[in-house]
């Protein structure tokens, strides 16, 4: 299986800072079909997973535009250009590539200081 | 507007079984994959199966292999994972997600203990 090593793995930010979230994967994530199917969600406290940026960087509807996604290969960034309080939680990176079985990140927790 | 109403989940003794459902709603259930994503308490995301829109391919991750067996019925827009024989580590909420992965529900809790 395909592994997806994050880092940090924990990450105190002030407000109105920009936050950076590193995701590297084990084999290249470039599918036969030439797309990138690297994901990023967001799982605030006591809520389910939220898909923010889909194949690598593109914004889903709703997701302010504050959060840029980047990267190809196997290396992958998420960007958080000022950071809010509600931007509080877990991110996770996801790999799409090598379906069905999706491999995710440890997650990343993003804390205000 | 997209649904997922997980259910089904609850304390369990180990080696017992459980069966989960799914209902999906606001999208035609018929023309998507589904998988099942588990959480552990305080835990990452783990894929734990996938099956095809049709029904006709079914994939599992090898901890669950054996033990848990997915089905759909897209006359009825449901999601079904029989879990047998189950452990102290299948402890978690489960998730069904869409193949897009945009959609999740509020996943239902399973606790396998004595």
């Amino acid at each position: 299986d395909v592994v997806m090593t994050q880092s940090p793995l924990s990450l105190p930010v002030t407000l109105g800072q920009p936050a950076s979230i590193s995701c590297r994967s084990s084999q290249s994530l470039v599918h036969s079909d030439g797309n990138t199917y690297l994901n990023w969600f967001r799982q605030r406290p006591g809520q389910s997973p939220r898909r923010l940026i889909y194949e690598v960087s593109n914004r889903d509807s709703g997701v302010p535009d504050r959060f840029s996604g980047s990267g190809s290969g196997t290396d992958f960034t998420l960007k958080i250009s000022r950071v809010e309080a509600e931007d509080v939680g877990v991110y996770y990176c996801m790999q799409g590539t090598h379906w069905p079985r999706w491999t995710f990140g440890q997650g990343t927790k993003v804390e205000i200081k | 507007e997209v649904q997922l109403l997980e259910s089904g989940g609850g304390l369990v003794q180990p080696g017992g079984s459980l069966r989960l459902s799914c209902a999906a709603s606001g999208f035609t259930f018929s023309s998507y994959a589904m998988s099942w994503v588990r959480q552990a308490p305080g835990k990452g995301l783990e894929w734990v199966s996938t099956i095809s829109n049709s029904g006709g391919s079914i994939y599992y991750a090898d901890s669950v292999k054996g033990r848990f067996t997915l089905s759909r019925d897209n006359s009825k827009n449901t999601l079904y994972l029989q879990m047998n024989s189950l452990r102290a580590e299948d402890s978690a909420v489960y998730y069904c997600v869409p193949a897009s992965g945009t959609n999740w529900g509020q996943g239902t809790l399973v606790t396998v203990s004595s």
